[in-house]
């Protein structure tokens, strides 16, 4: 059975642009949420959705936001990037009650110039 | 306020040694208790996940424990080897109507030959 992928792996952007990072659950998966990774705040959840809603929301800006579609792949966006941006963002995918184990993708480093 | 402390942060040990991670928590309303083990420069993979009805769980060499009376946790790793050498982080998640992750900083292991 393959893993979560996470495209792209690596992603550099300059201050203001906007990203779009996409997450692929493994198959019969429905819940896939998102994660940032720094030095200094450790891990932070941001969102997660199921079958295609968003079900919960962290505490970031409205400048991260994100969709899933009908086959569970997930797509996450950040818009007027920050300095602060810079990250590894990390998506996880479960069957879908609070209690399923999640499972990792390997993440997108994002760097912010 | 909702918060996760992890201890010790760091922690060197030689192989074949046993050794307990500390995760104490102020989450309410509790719902679950995770631990994960992160190599470096790759995604959580879990190890566990409690519920307040648990209070031992093992997964192999890695037993989980929970005193929800106390509001902590840890994690005892039996007769350690090289690839133990990670970081081990606890979540614990809180439903309020929505769920929020709470995660702890993380204790890195380092086993040495």
């Amino acid at each position: 059975k393959a893993g979560v992928t996470q495209t792209p792996r690596y992603l550099i952007k300059t201050r203001g642009q906007q990203v779009t990072l996409s997450c692929s659950p493994i198959s019969g998966h429905r819940s896939v949420s998102w994660y940032q990774q720094t030095p200094g705040q450790g891990l932070q959840f941001l969102f997660e959705y199921f079958s295609e809603t968003q079900r919960n929301k962290g505490n970031f800006p409205g400048r991260f936001s994100g969709r899933q579609f009908s086959n569970s792949r997930s797509e996450m966006n950040v818009s007027t990037l920050e300095l602060g941006d810079s990250a590894l963002y990390l998506c996880a995918s479960s069957l879908g009650t609070f209690t399923d184990t999640q499972y990792f993708g390997p993440g997108t480093r994002l760097t912010v110039l | 306020k909702n918060q996760v402390e992890q201890s010790p942060q760091s922690l060197i040990i030689l192989e074949g040694k046993n050794c307990t991670l500390q995760c104490n928590y102020t989450v309410s309303p509790f719902s679950n208790l995770r631990w994960y083990k992160q190599d470096t420069g790759r995604g959580p993979v879990s190890l566990t996940i409690m519920t307040f009805s648990e209070n031992t769980k093992s997964n192999g060499r890695y037993t989980a424990t929970l005193d929800a009376d106390t509001k902590q946790s840890s994690l005892h790793i039996t007769a350690s080897q090289l690839s133990d050498s990670a970081s081990y982080i606890c979540v614990v998640s809180a439903q309020t109507g929505t769920y929020k992750y709470i995660f702890g900083t993380g204790t890195r292991l380092k086993v040495l030959a």
